[in-house]
């Protein structure tokens, strides 16, 4: 256990719809970030909160949202959804932003759109 | 831009084997480097990291050195077991918008190791 929490393991829902997926990080983490893994596209950064707020932007689409609240965990919003979104999400967390420090990664969310 | 290139798998070896993953990179600056393992079902592990030039990160015998000559940070342990078998990333860290930290991943090599 990495001591990042993502949930649900898994989803499969339909085209156009909206999910939620949410990141507790590791206890006394304040970075957040957001990753999609897929067979074409390989390991996406998608975007990076810091004590609640947004630090970076990645590869994410616009239809794709994200928040850091008070307690630090995350939420990824996907809205709007297409076949194409199919893919593992990642969450991933670090006590800092530094350089050279290191990312904890969660399980993964699996997300199917059928 | 700042790019990871790792070789391509599947790589199978037999128990034992001498194993190279190799690893180039695109940054400007000095970026850390770092190896990271994905076992089936889980999320990636940090394997090793090197953060300036010259330095070698090592790991349960797996070991990369940093080399800025050749851009590169290629991935060796000396004898393979069976529960090696997993899919190796390497990345670099970026300084992107002002913060730090973001990491830019390869493709991933998938190892099989046979018994």
């Amino acid at each position: 256990d990495s001591g990042v929490t993502q949930t649900p393991k898994h989803l499969i829902t339909a085209t156009g719809q909206r999910v939620t997926l949410r990141c507790s990080p590791r206890s006394g983490d304040l970075s957040v970030y957001w990753y999609q893994q897929s067979l074409d596209q390989g390991l996406q950064f998608l975007i990076q909160y810091y004590n609640g707020e947004e630090r970076a932007k990645g590869n994410i689409l616009e239809r794709f949202s994200a928040q850091q609240f008070p307690d630090l965990h995350s939420e990824l919003n996907l809205s709007s959804l297409e076949l194409g979104d199919s893919a593992l999400y990642f969450c991933a967390s670090s006590v800092e932003q530094g350089k050279a420090n290191v990312l904890t990664f969660g399980a993964g969310s699996r997300l199917t759109v059928l | 831009g700042n790019s990871v290139t790792q070789m391509e798998g599947p790589v199978t070896l037999s128990e034992e084997a001498f194993l190279t993953i190799n690893c180039t990179y695109t940054a400007t600056g000095y970026p850390s480097l770092f190896w990271y393992v994905q076992y089936p079902g889980e999320g990636l592990q940090l394997l090793l990291k090197a953060t300036k030039a010259d330095d070698k990160g090592s790991n349960k015998g797996f070991e990369a050195t940093y080399r800025k000559e050749t851009t590169s940070f290629h991935l060796e342990k000396g004898s393979v077991q069976v529960s090696d078998s997993a899919v190796y990333f390497c990345a670099l860290s970026r300084n992107y918008g002002g913060s730090q930290g973001n990491l830019i991943f390869g493709k991933g090599t998938k190892l099989s190791v046979k018994p």
